[in-house]
């Protein structure tokens, strides 16, 4: 499968632990965004790299979520401290910029914290 | 940034009959609008997309129209069957990054 992977698909965590999503793109996408999506809503915009680099952050992402891509292919996403309202699915997907930045999506993580 | 609004939130129709969805979009840069249907616990799936210098782009049942002045573009599907069931979402590129805003969905439902 040549797609967008994520683990793990699913993670049920106790409030206050840490918790680390992984991403893998297409492997020729120089592009990588990590989205957010609870039931009935669309994808919320969390961040995005584009090679190692991180270009921009939501304010949605605060002092506990951290993410990185240390070598522009893999990216984690990284939440400490899990709060109740952190239970979302967590979206990642790339797209390469010289093809138009057509953004194709991982199945997504996701996380329960109780 | 970039607002993305999406309307309506369900809809529901007969097979066989058409159904449209419409979304506005607030950056006046954005030229990139992608459509993207979501099943219940699948990731979203690309299913059509339209670039600022087209008017119309049509994909056998399916067809996108844009409108740039007005900042609105449209879903519409034509000849529904029962597999179109699904949450379907609009969003557009903003910034000079290439952020992709999504709208809030349209849960359509497609009524044998």
């Amino acid at each position: 499968d040549t797609g967008v992977s994520q683990d793990p698909r699913h993670k049920i965590t106790k409030r206050g632990q840490n918790v680390t999503f992984r991403c893998d793109p297409i492997s020729e996408h120089n592009r990588l965004y990590w989205y957010r999506q609870t039931l009935g809503q669309g994808p919320e915009f969390l961040t995005y790299f584009q090679n190692e680099a991180q270009l921009e952050k939501s304010r949605l992402l605060s002092d506990r979520f951290s993410a990185e891509r240390p070598k522009g292919s893999f990216s984690t996403l990284e939440i400490q401290r899990t709060e109740q309202g952190d239970s979302a699915m967590y979206l990642c997907a790339s797209s390469y910029s010289a093809s138009g930045n057509t953004i194709y999506f991982g199945e997504g993580s996701w996380l329960t914290v109780v | 940034g970039e607002n993305v609004e999406q309307h309506p939130s369900t809809l529901s129709v007969q097979e066989g009959d058409s159904a449209v969805i419409k979304c506005t979009y607030s950056d006046s840069a954005s030229n990139y609008f992608p459509w993207y249907k979501q099943e219940l616990g699948k990731r979203p799936q690309l299913i059509i997309d339209i670039r600022s210098n087209v008017g119309e782009k049509k994909d056998q049942r399916i067809a996108v129209t844009l409108n740039k002045t007005a900042k609105h573009f449209s879903l519409h599907i034509t000849e529904t069957q029962p597999e179109d069931s699904a949450v379907y979402f609009c969003a557009a590129n903003s910034g000079g990054y290439q952020k992709v805003t999504f709208g809030t969905g349209t849960k359509l439902q497609v009524i044998p």
